[in-house]
């Protein structure tokens, strides 16, 4: 029974450089949350996807970051032209399809440490 | 818009005993969820407990439970018999219970980090 599984674990780019940070849900969730925690702070909401569909990217900068979740395979979210100030972690979680008490919980992946030089 | 405050970054509790981490919230809703997570040294996100804003019962789980003053709009978590396992950081997040397809997201505290000591 996998958990949210997100992959690189860590991500090293110089500026400039693209970021690819990968995301599977648990299986059988469709609901798809992004979170960036930077250095000794809280955990701020980006965007959350379902299948195929953006629902709310209030959090996402305007440019440079986009965010994905494909039919098949996981959802991507990714940073162009990357500068010191994306340096963060990033966390994916999701949660199942439907309504009730196991809808309303995010669990959460492992993150992604991503560090521009 | 809704905020999250825990106002002591950092706490400490001696083995088996209890401590008890505070968490205060502001909205103007009044069904929501609110959640305290654990982040360990390894960073990853652990879901401890839950509690639905229109259950008056206050949630536990084991050795985890909850004081939810819901018109103090107060919440906060108390960990009995203290285990070295349980430090770690600890985050209060809050999420509205329903916005008919509007977002589901979560809205944390910035987190008080707790040691324990043998």
């Amino acid at each position: 029974n996998a958990g949210v599984m997100q992959n690189p674990r860590h991500l090293v780019r110089r500026r400039g450089q693209e970021a690819r940070l990968r995301c599977s849900p648990v299986k059988g969730h469709s609901h798809v949350y992004w979170y960036r925690q930077l250095p000794e702070e809280g955990l701020k909401f980006m965007v959350y996807l379902q299948k195929e569909n953006i629902i709310d990217e209030s959090g996402m900068p305007k440019e440079r970051f986009s965010a994905e979740f494909p039919k098949e395979g996981p959802s991507i979210l990714r940073i162009q032209q990357v500068v010191r100030g994306d340096s963060a972690a990033y966390f994916c979680a999701s949660s199942p399809p439907g309504a009730g008490h196991t809808t309303d919980t995010q669990y959460f992946g492992p993150g992604t440490r991503l560090t521009v030089l | 818009a809704q905020t999250v405050t825990q106002s002591q970054p950092e706490m400490s509790v001696q083995e088996a005993e209890t401590v008890t981490l505070s968490c205060t919230y502001d909205t103007s809703e009044s069904d929501y969820y609110l959640f305290w997570y654990k982040q360990p040294p390894s960073r990853q996100m652990i879901l401890v407990i839950r509690q639905e804003a229109y259950k008056q019962q206050n949630a536990t789980e084991n050795r985890f439970s909850v004081n939810f003053q819901k018109a103090a709009k107060s919440f906060s978590l108390k960990i009995s018999d203290s285990q070295l396992g349980d430090a770690a950081m600890y985050f209060c997040a809050y999420r509205t219970r329903w916005g008919g397809g509007a977002t589901n997201k979560l809205i944390f505290g910035t987190g008080t980090l707790l040691a324990v000591q043998p």
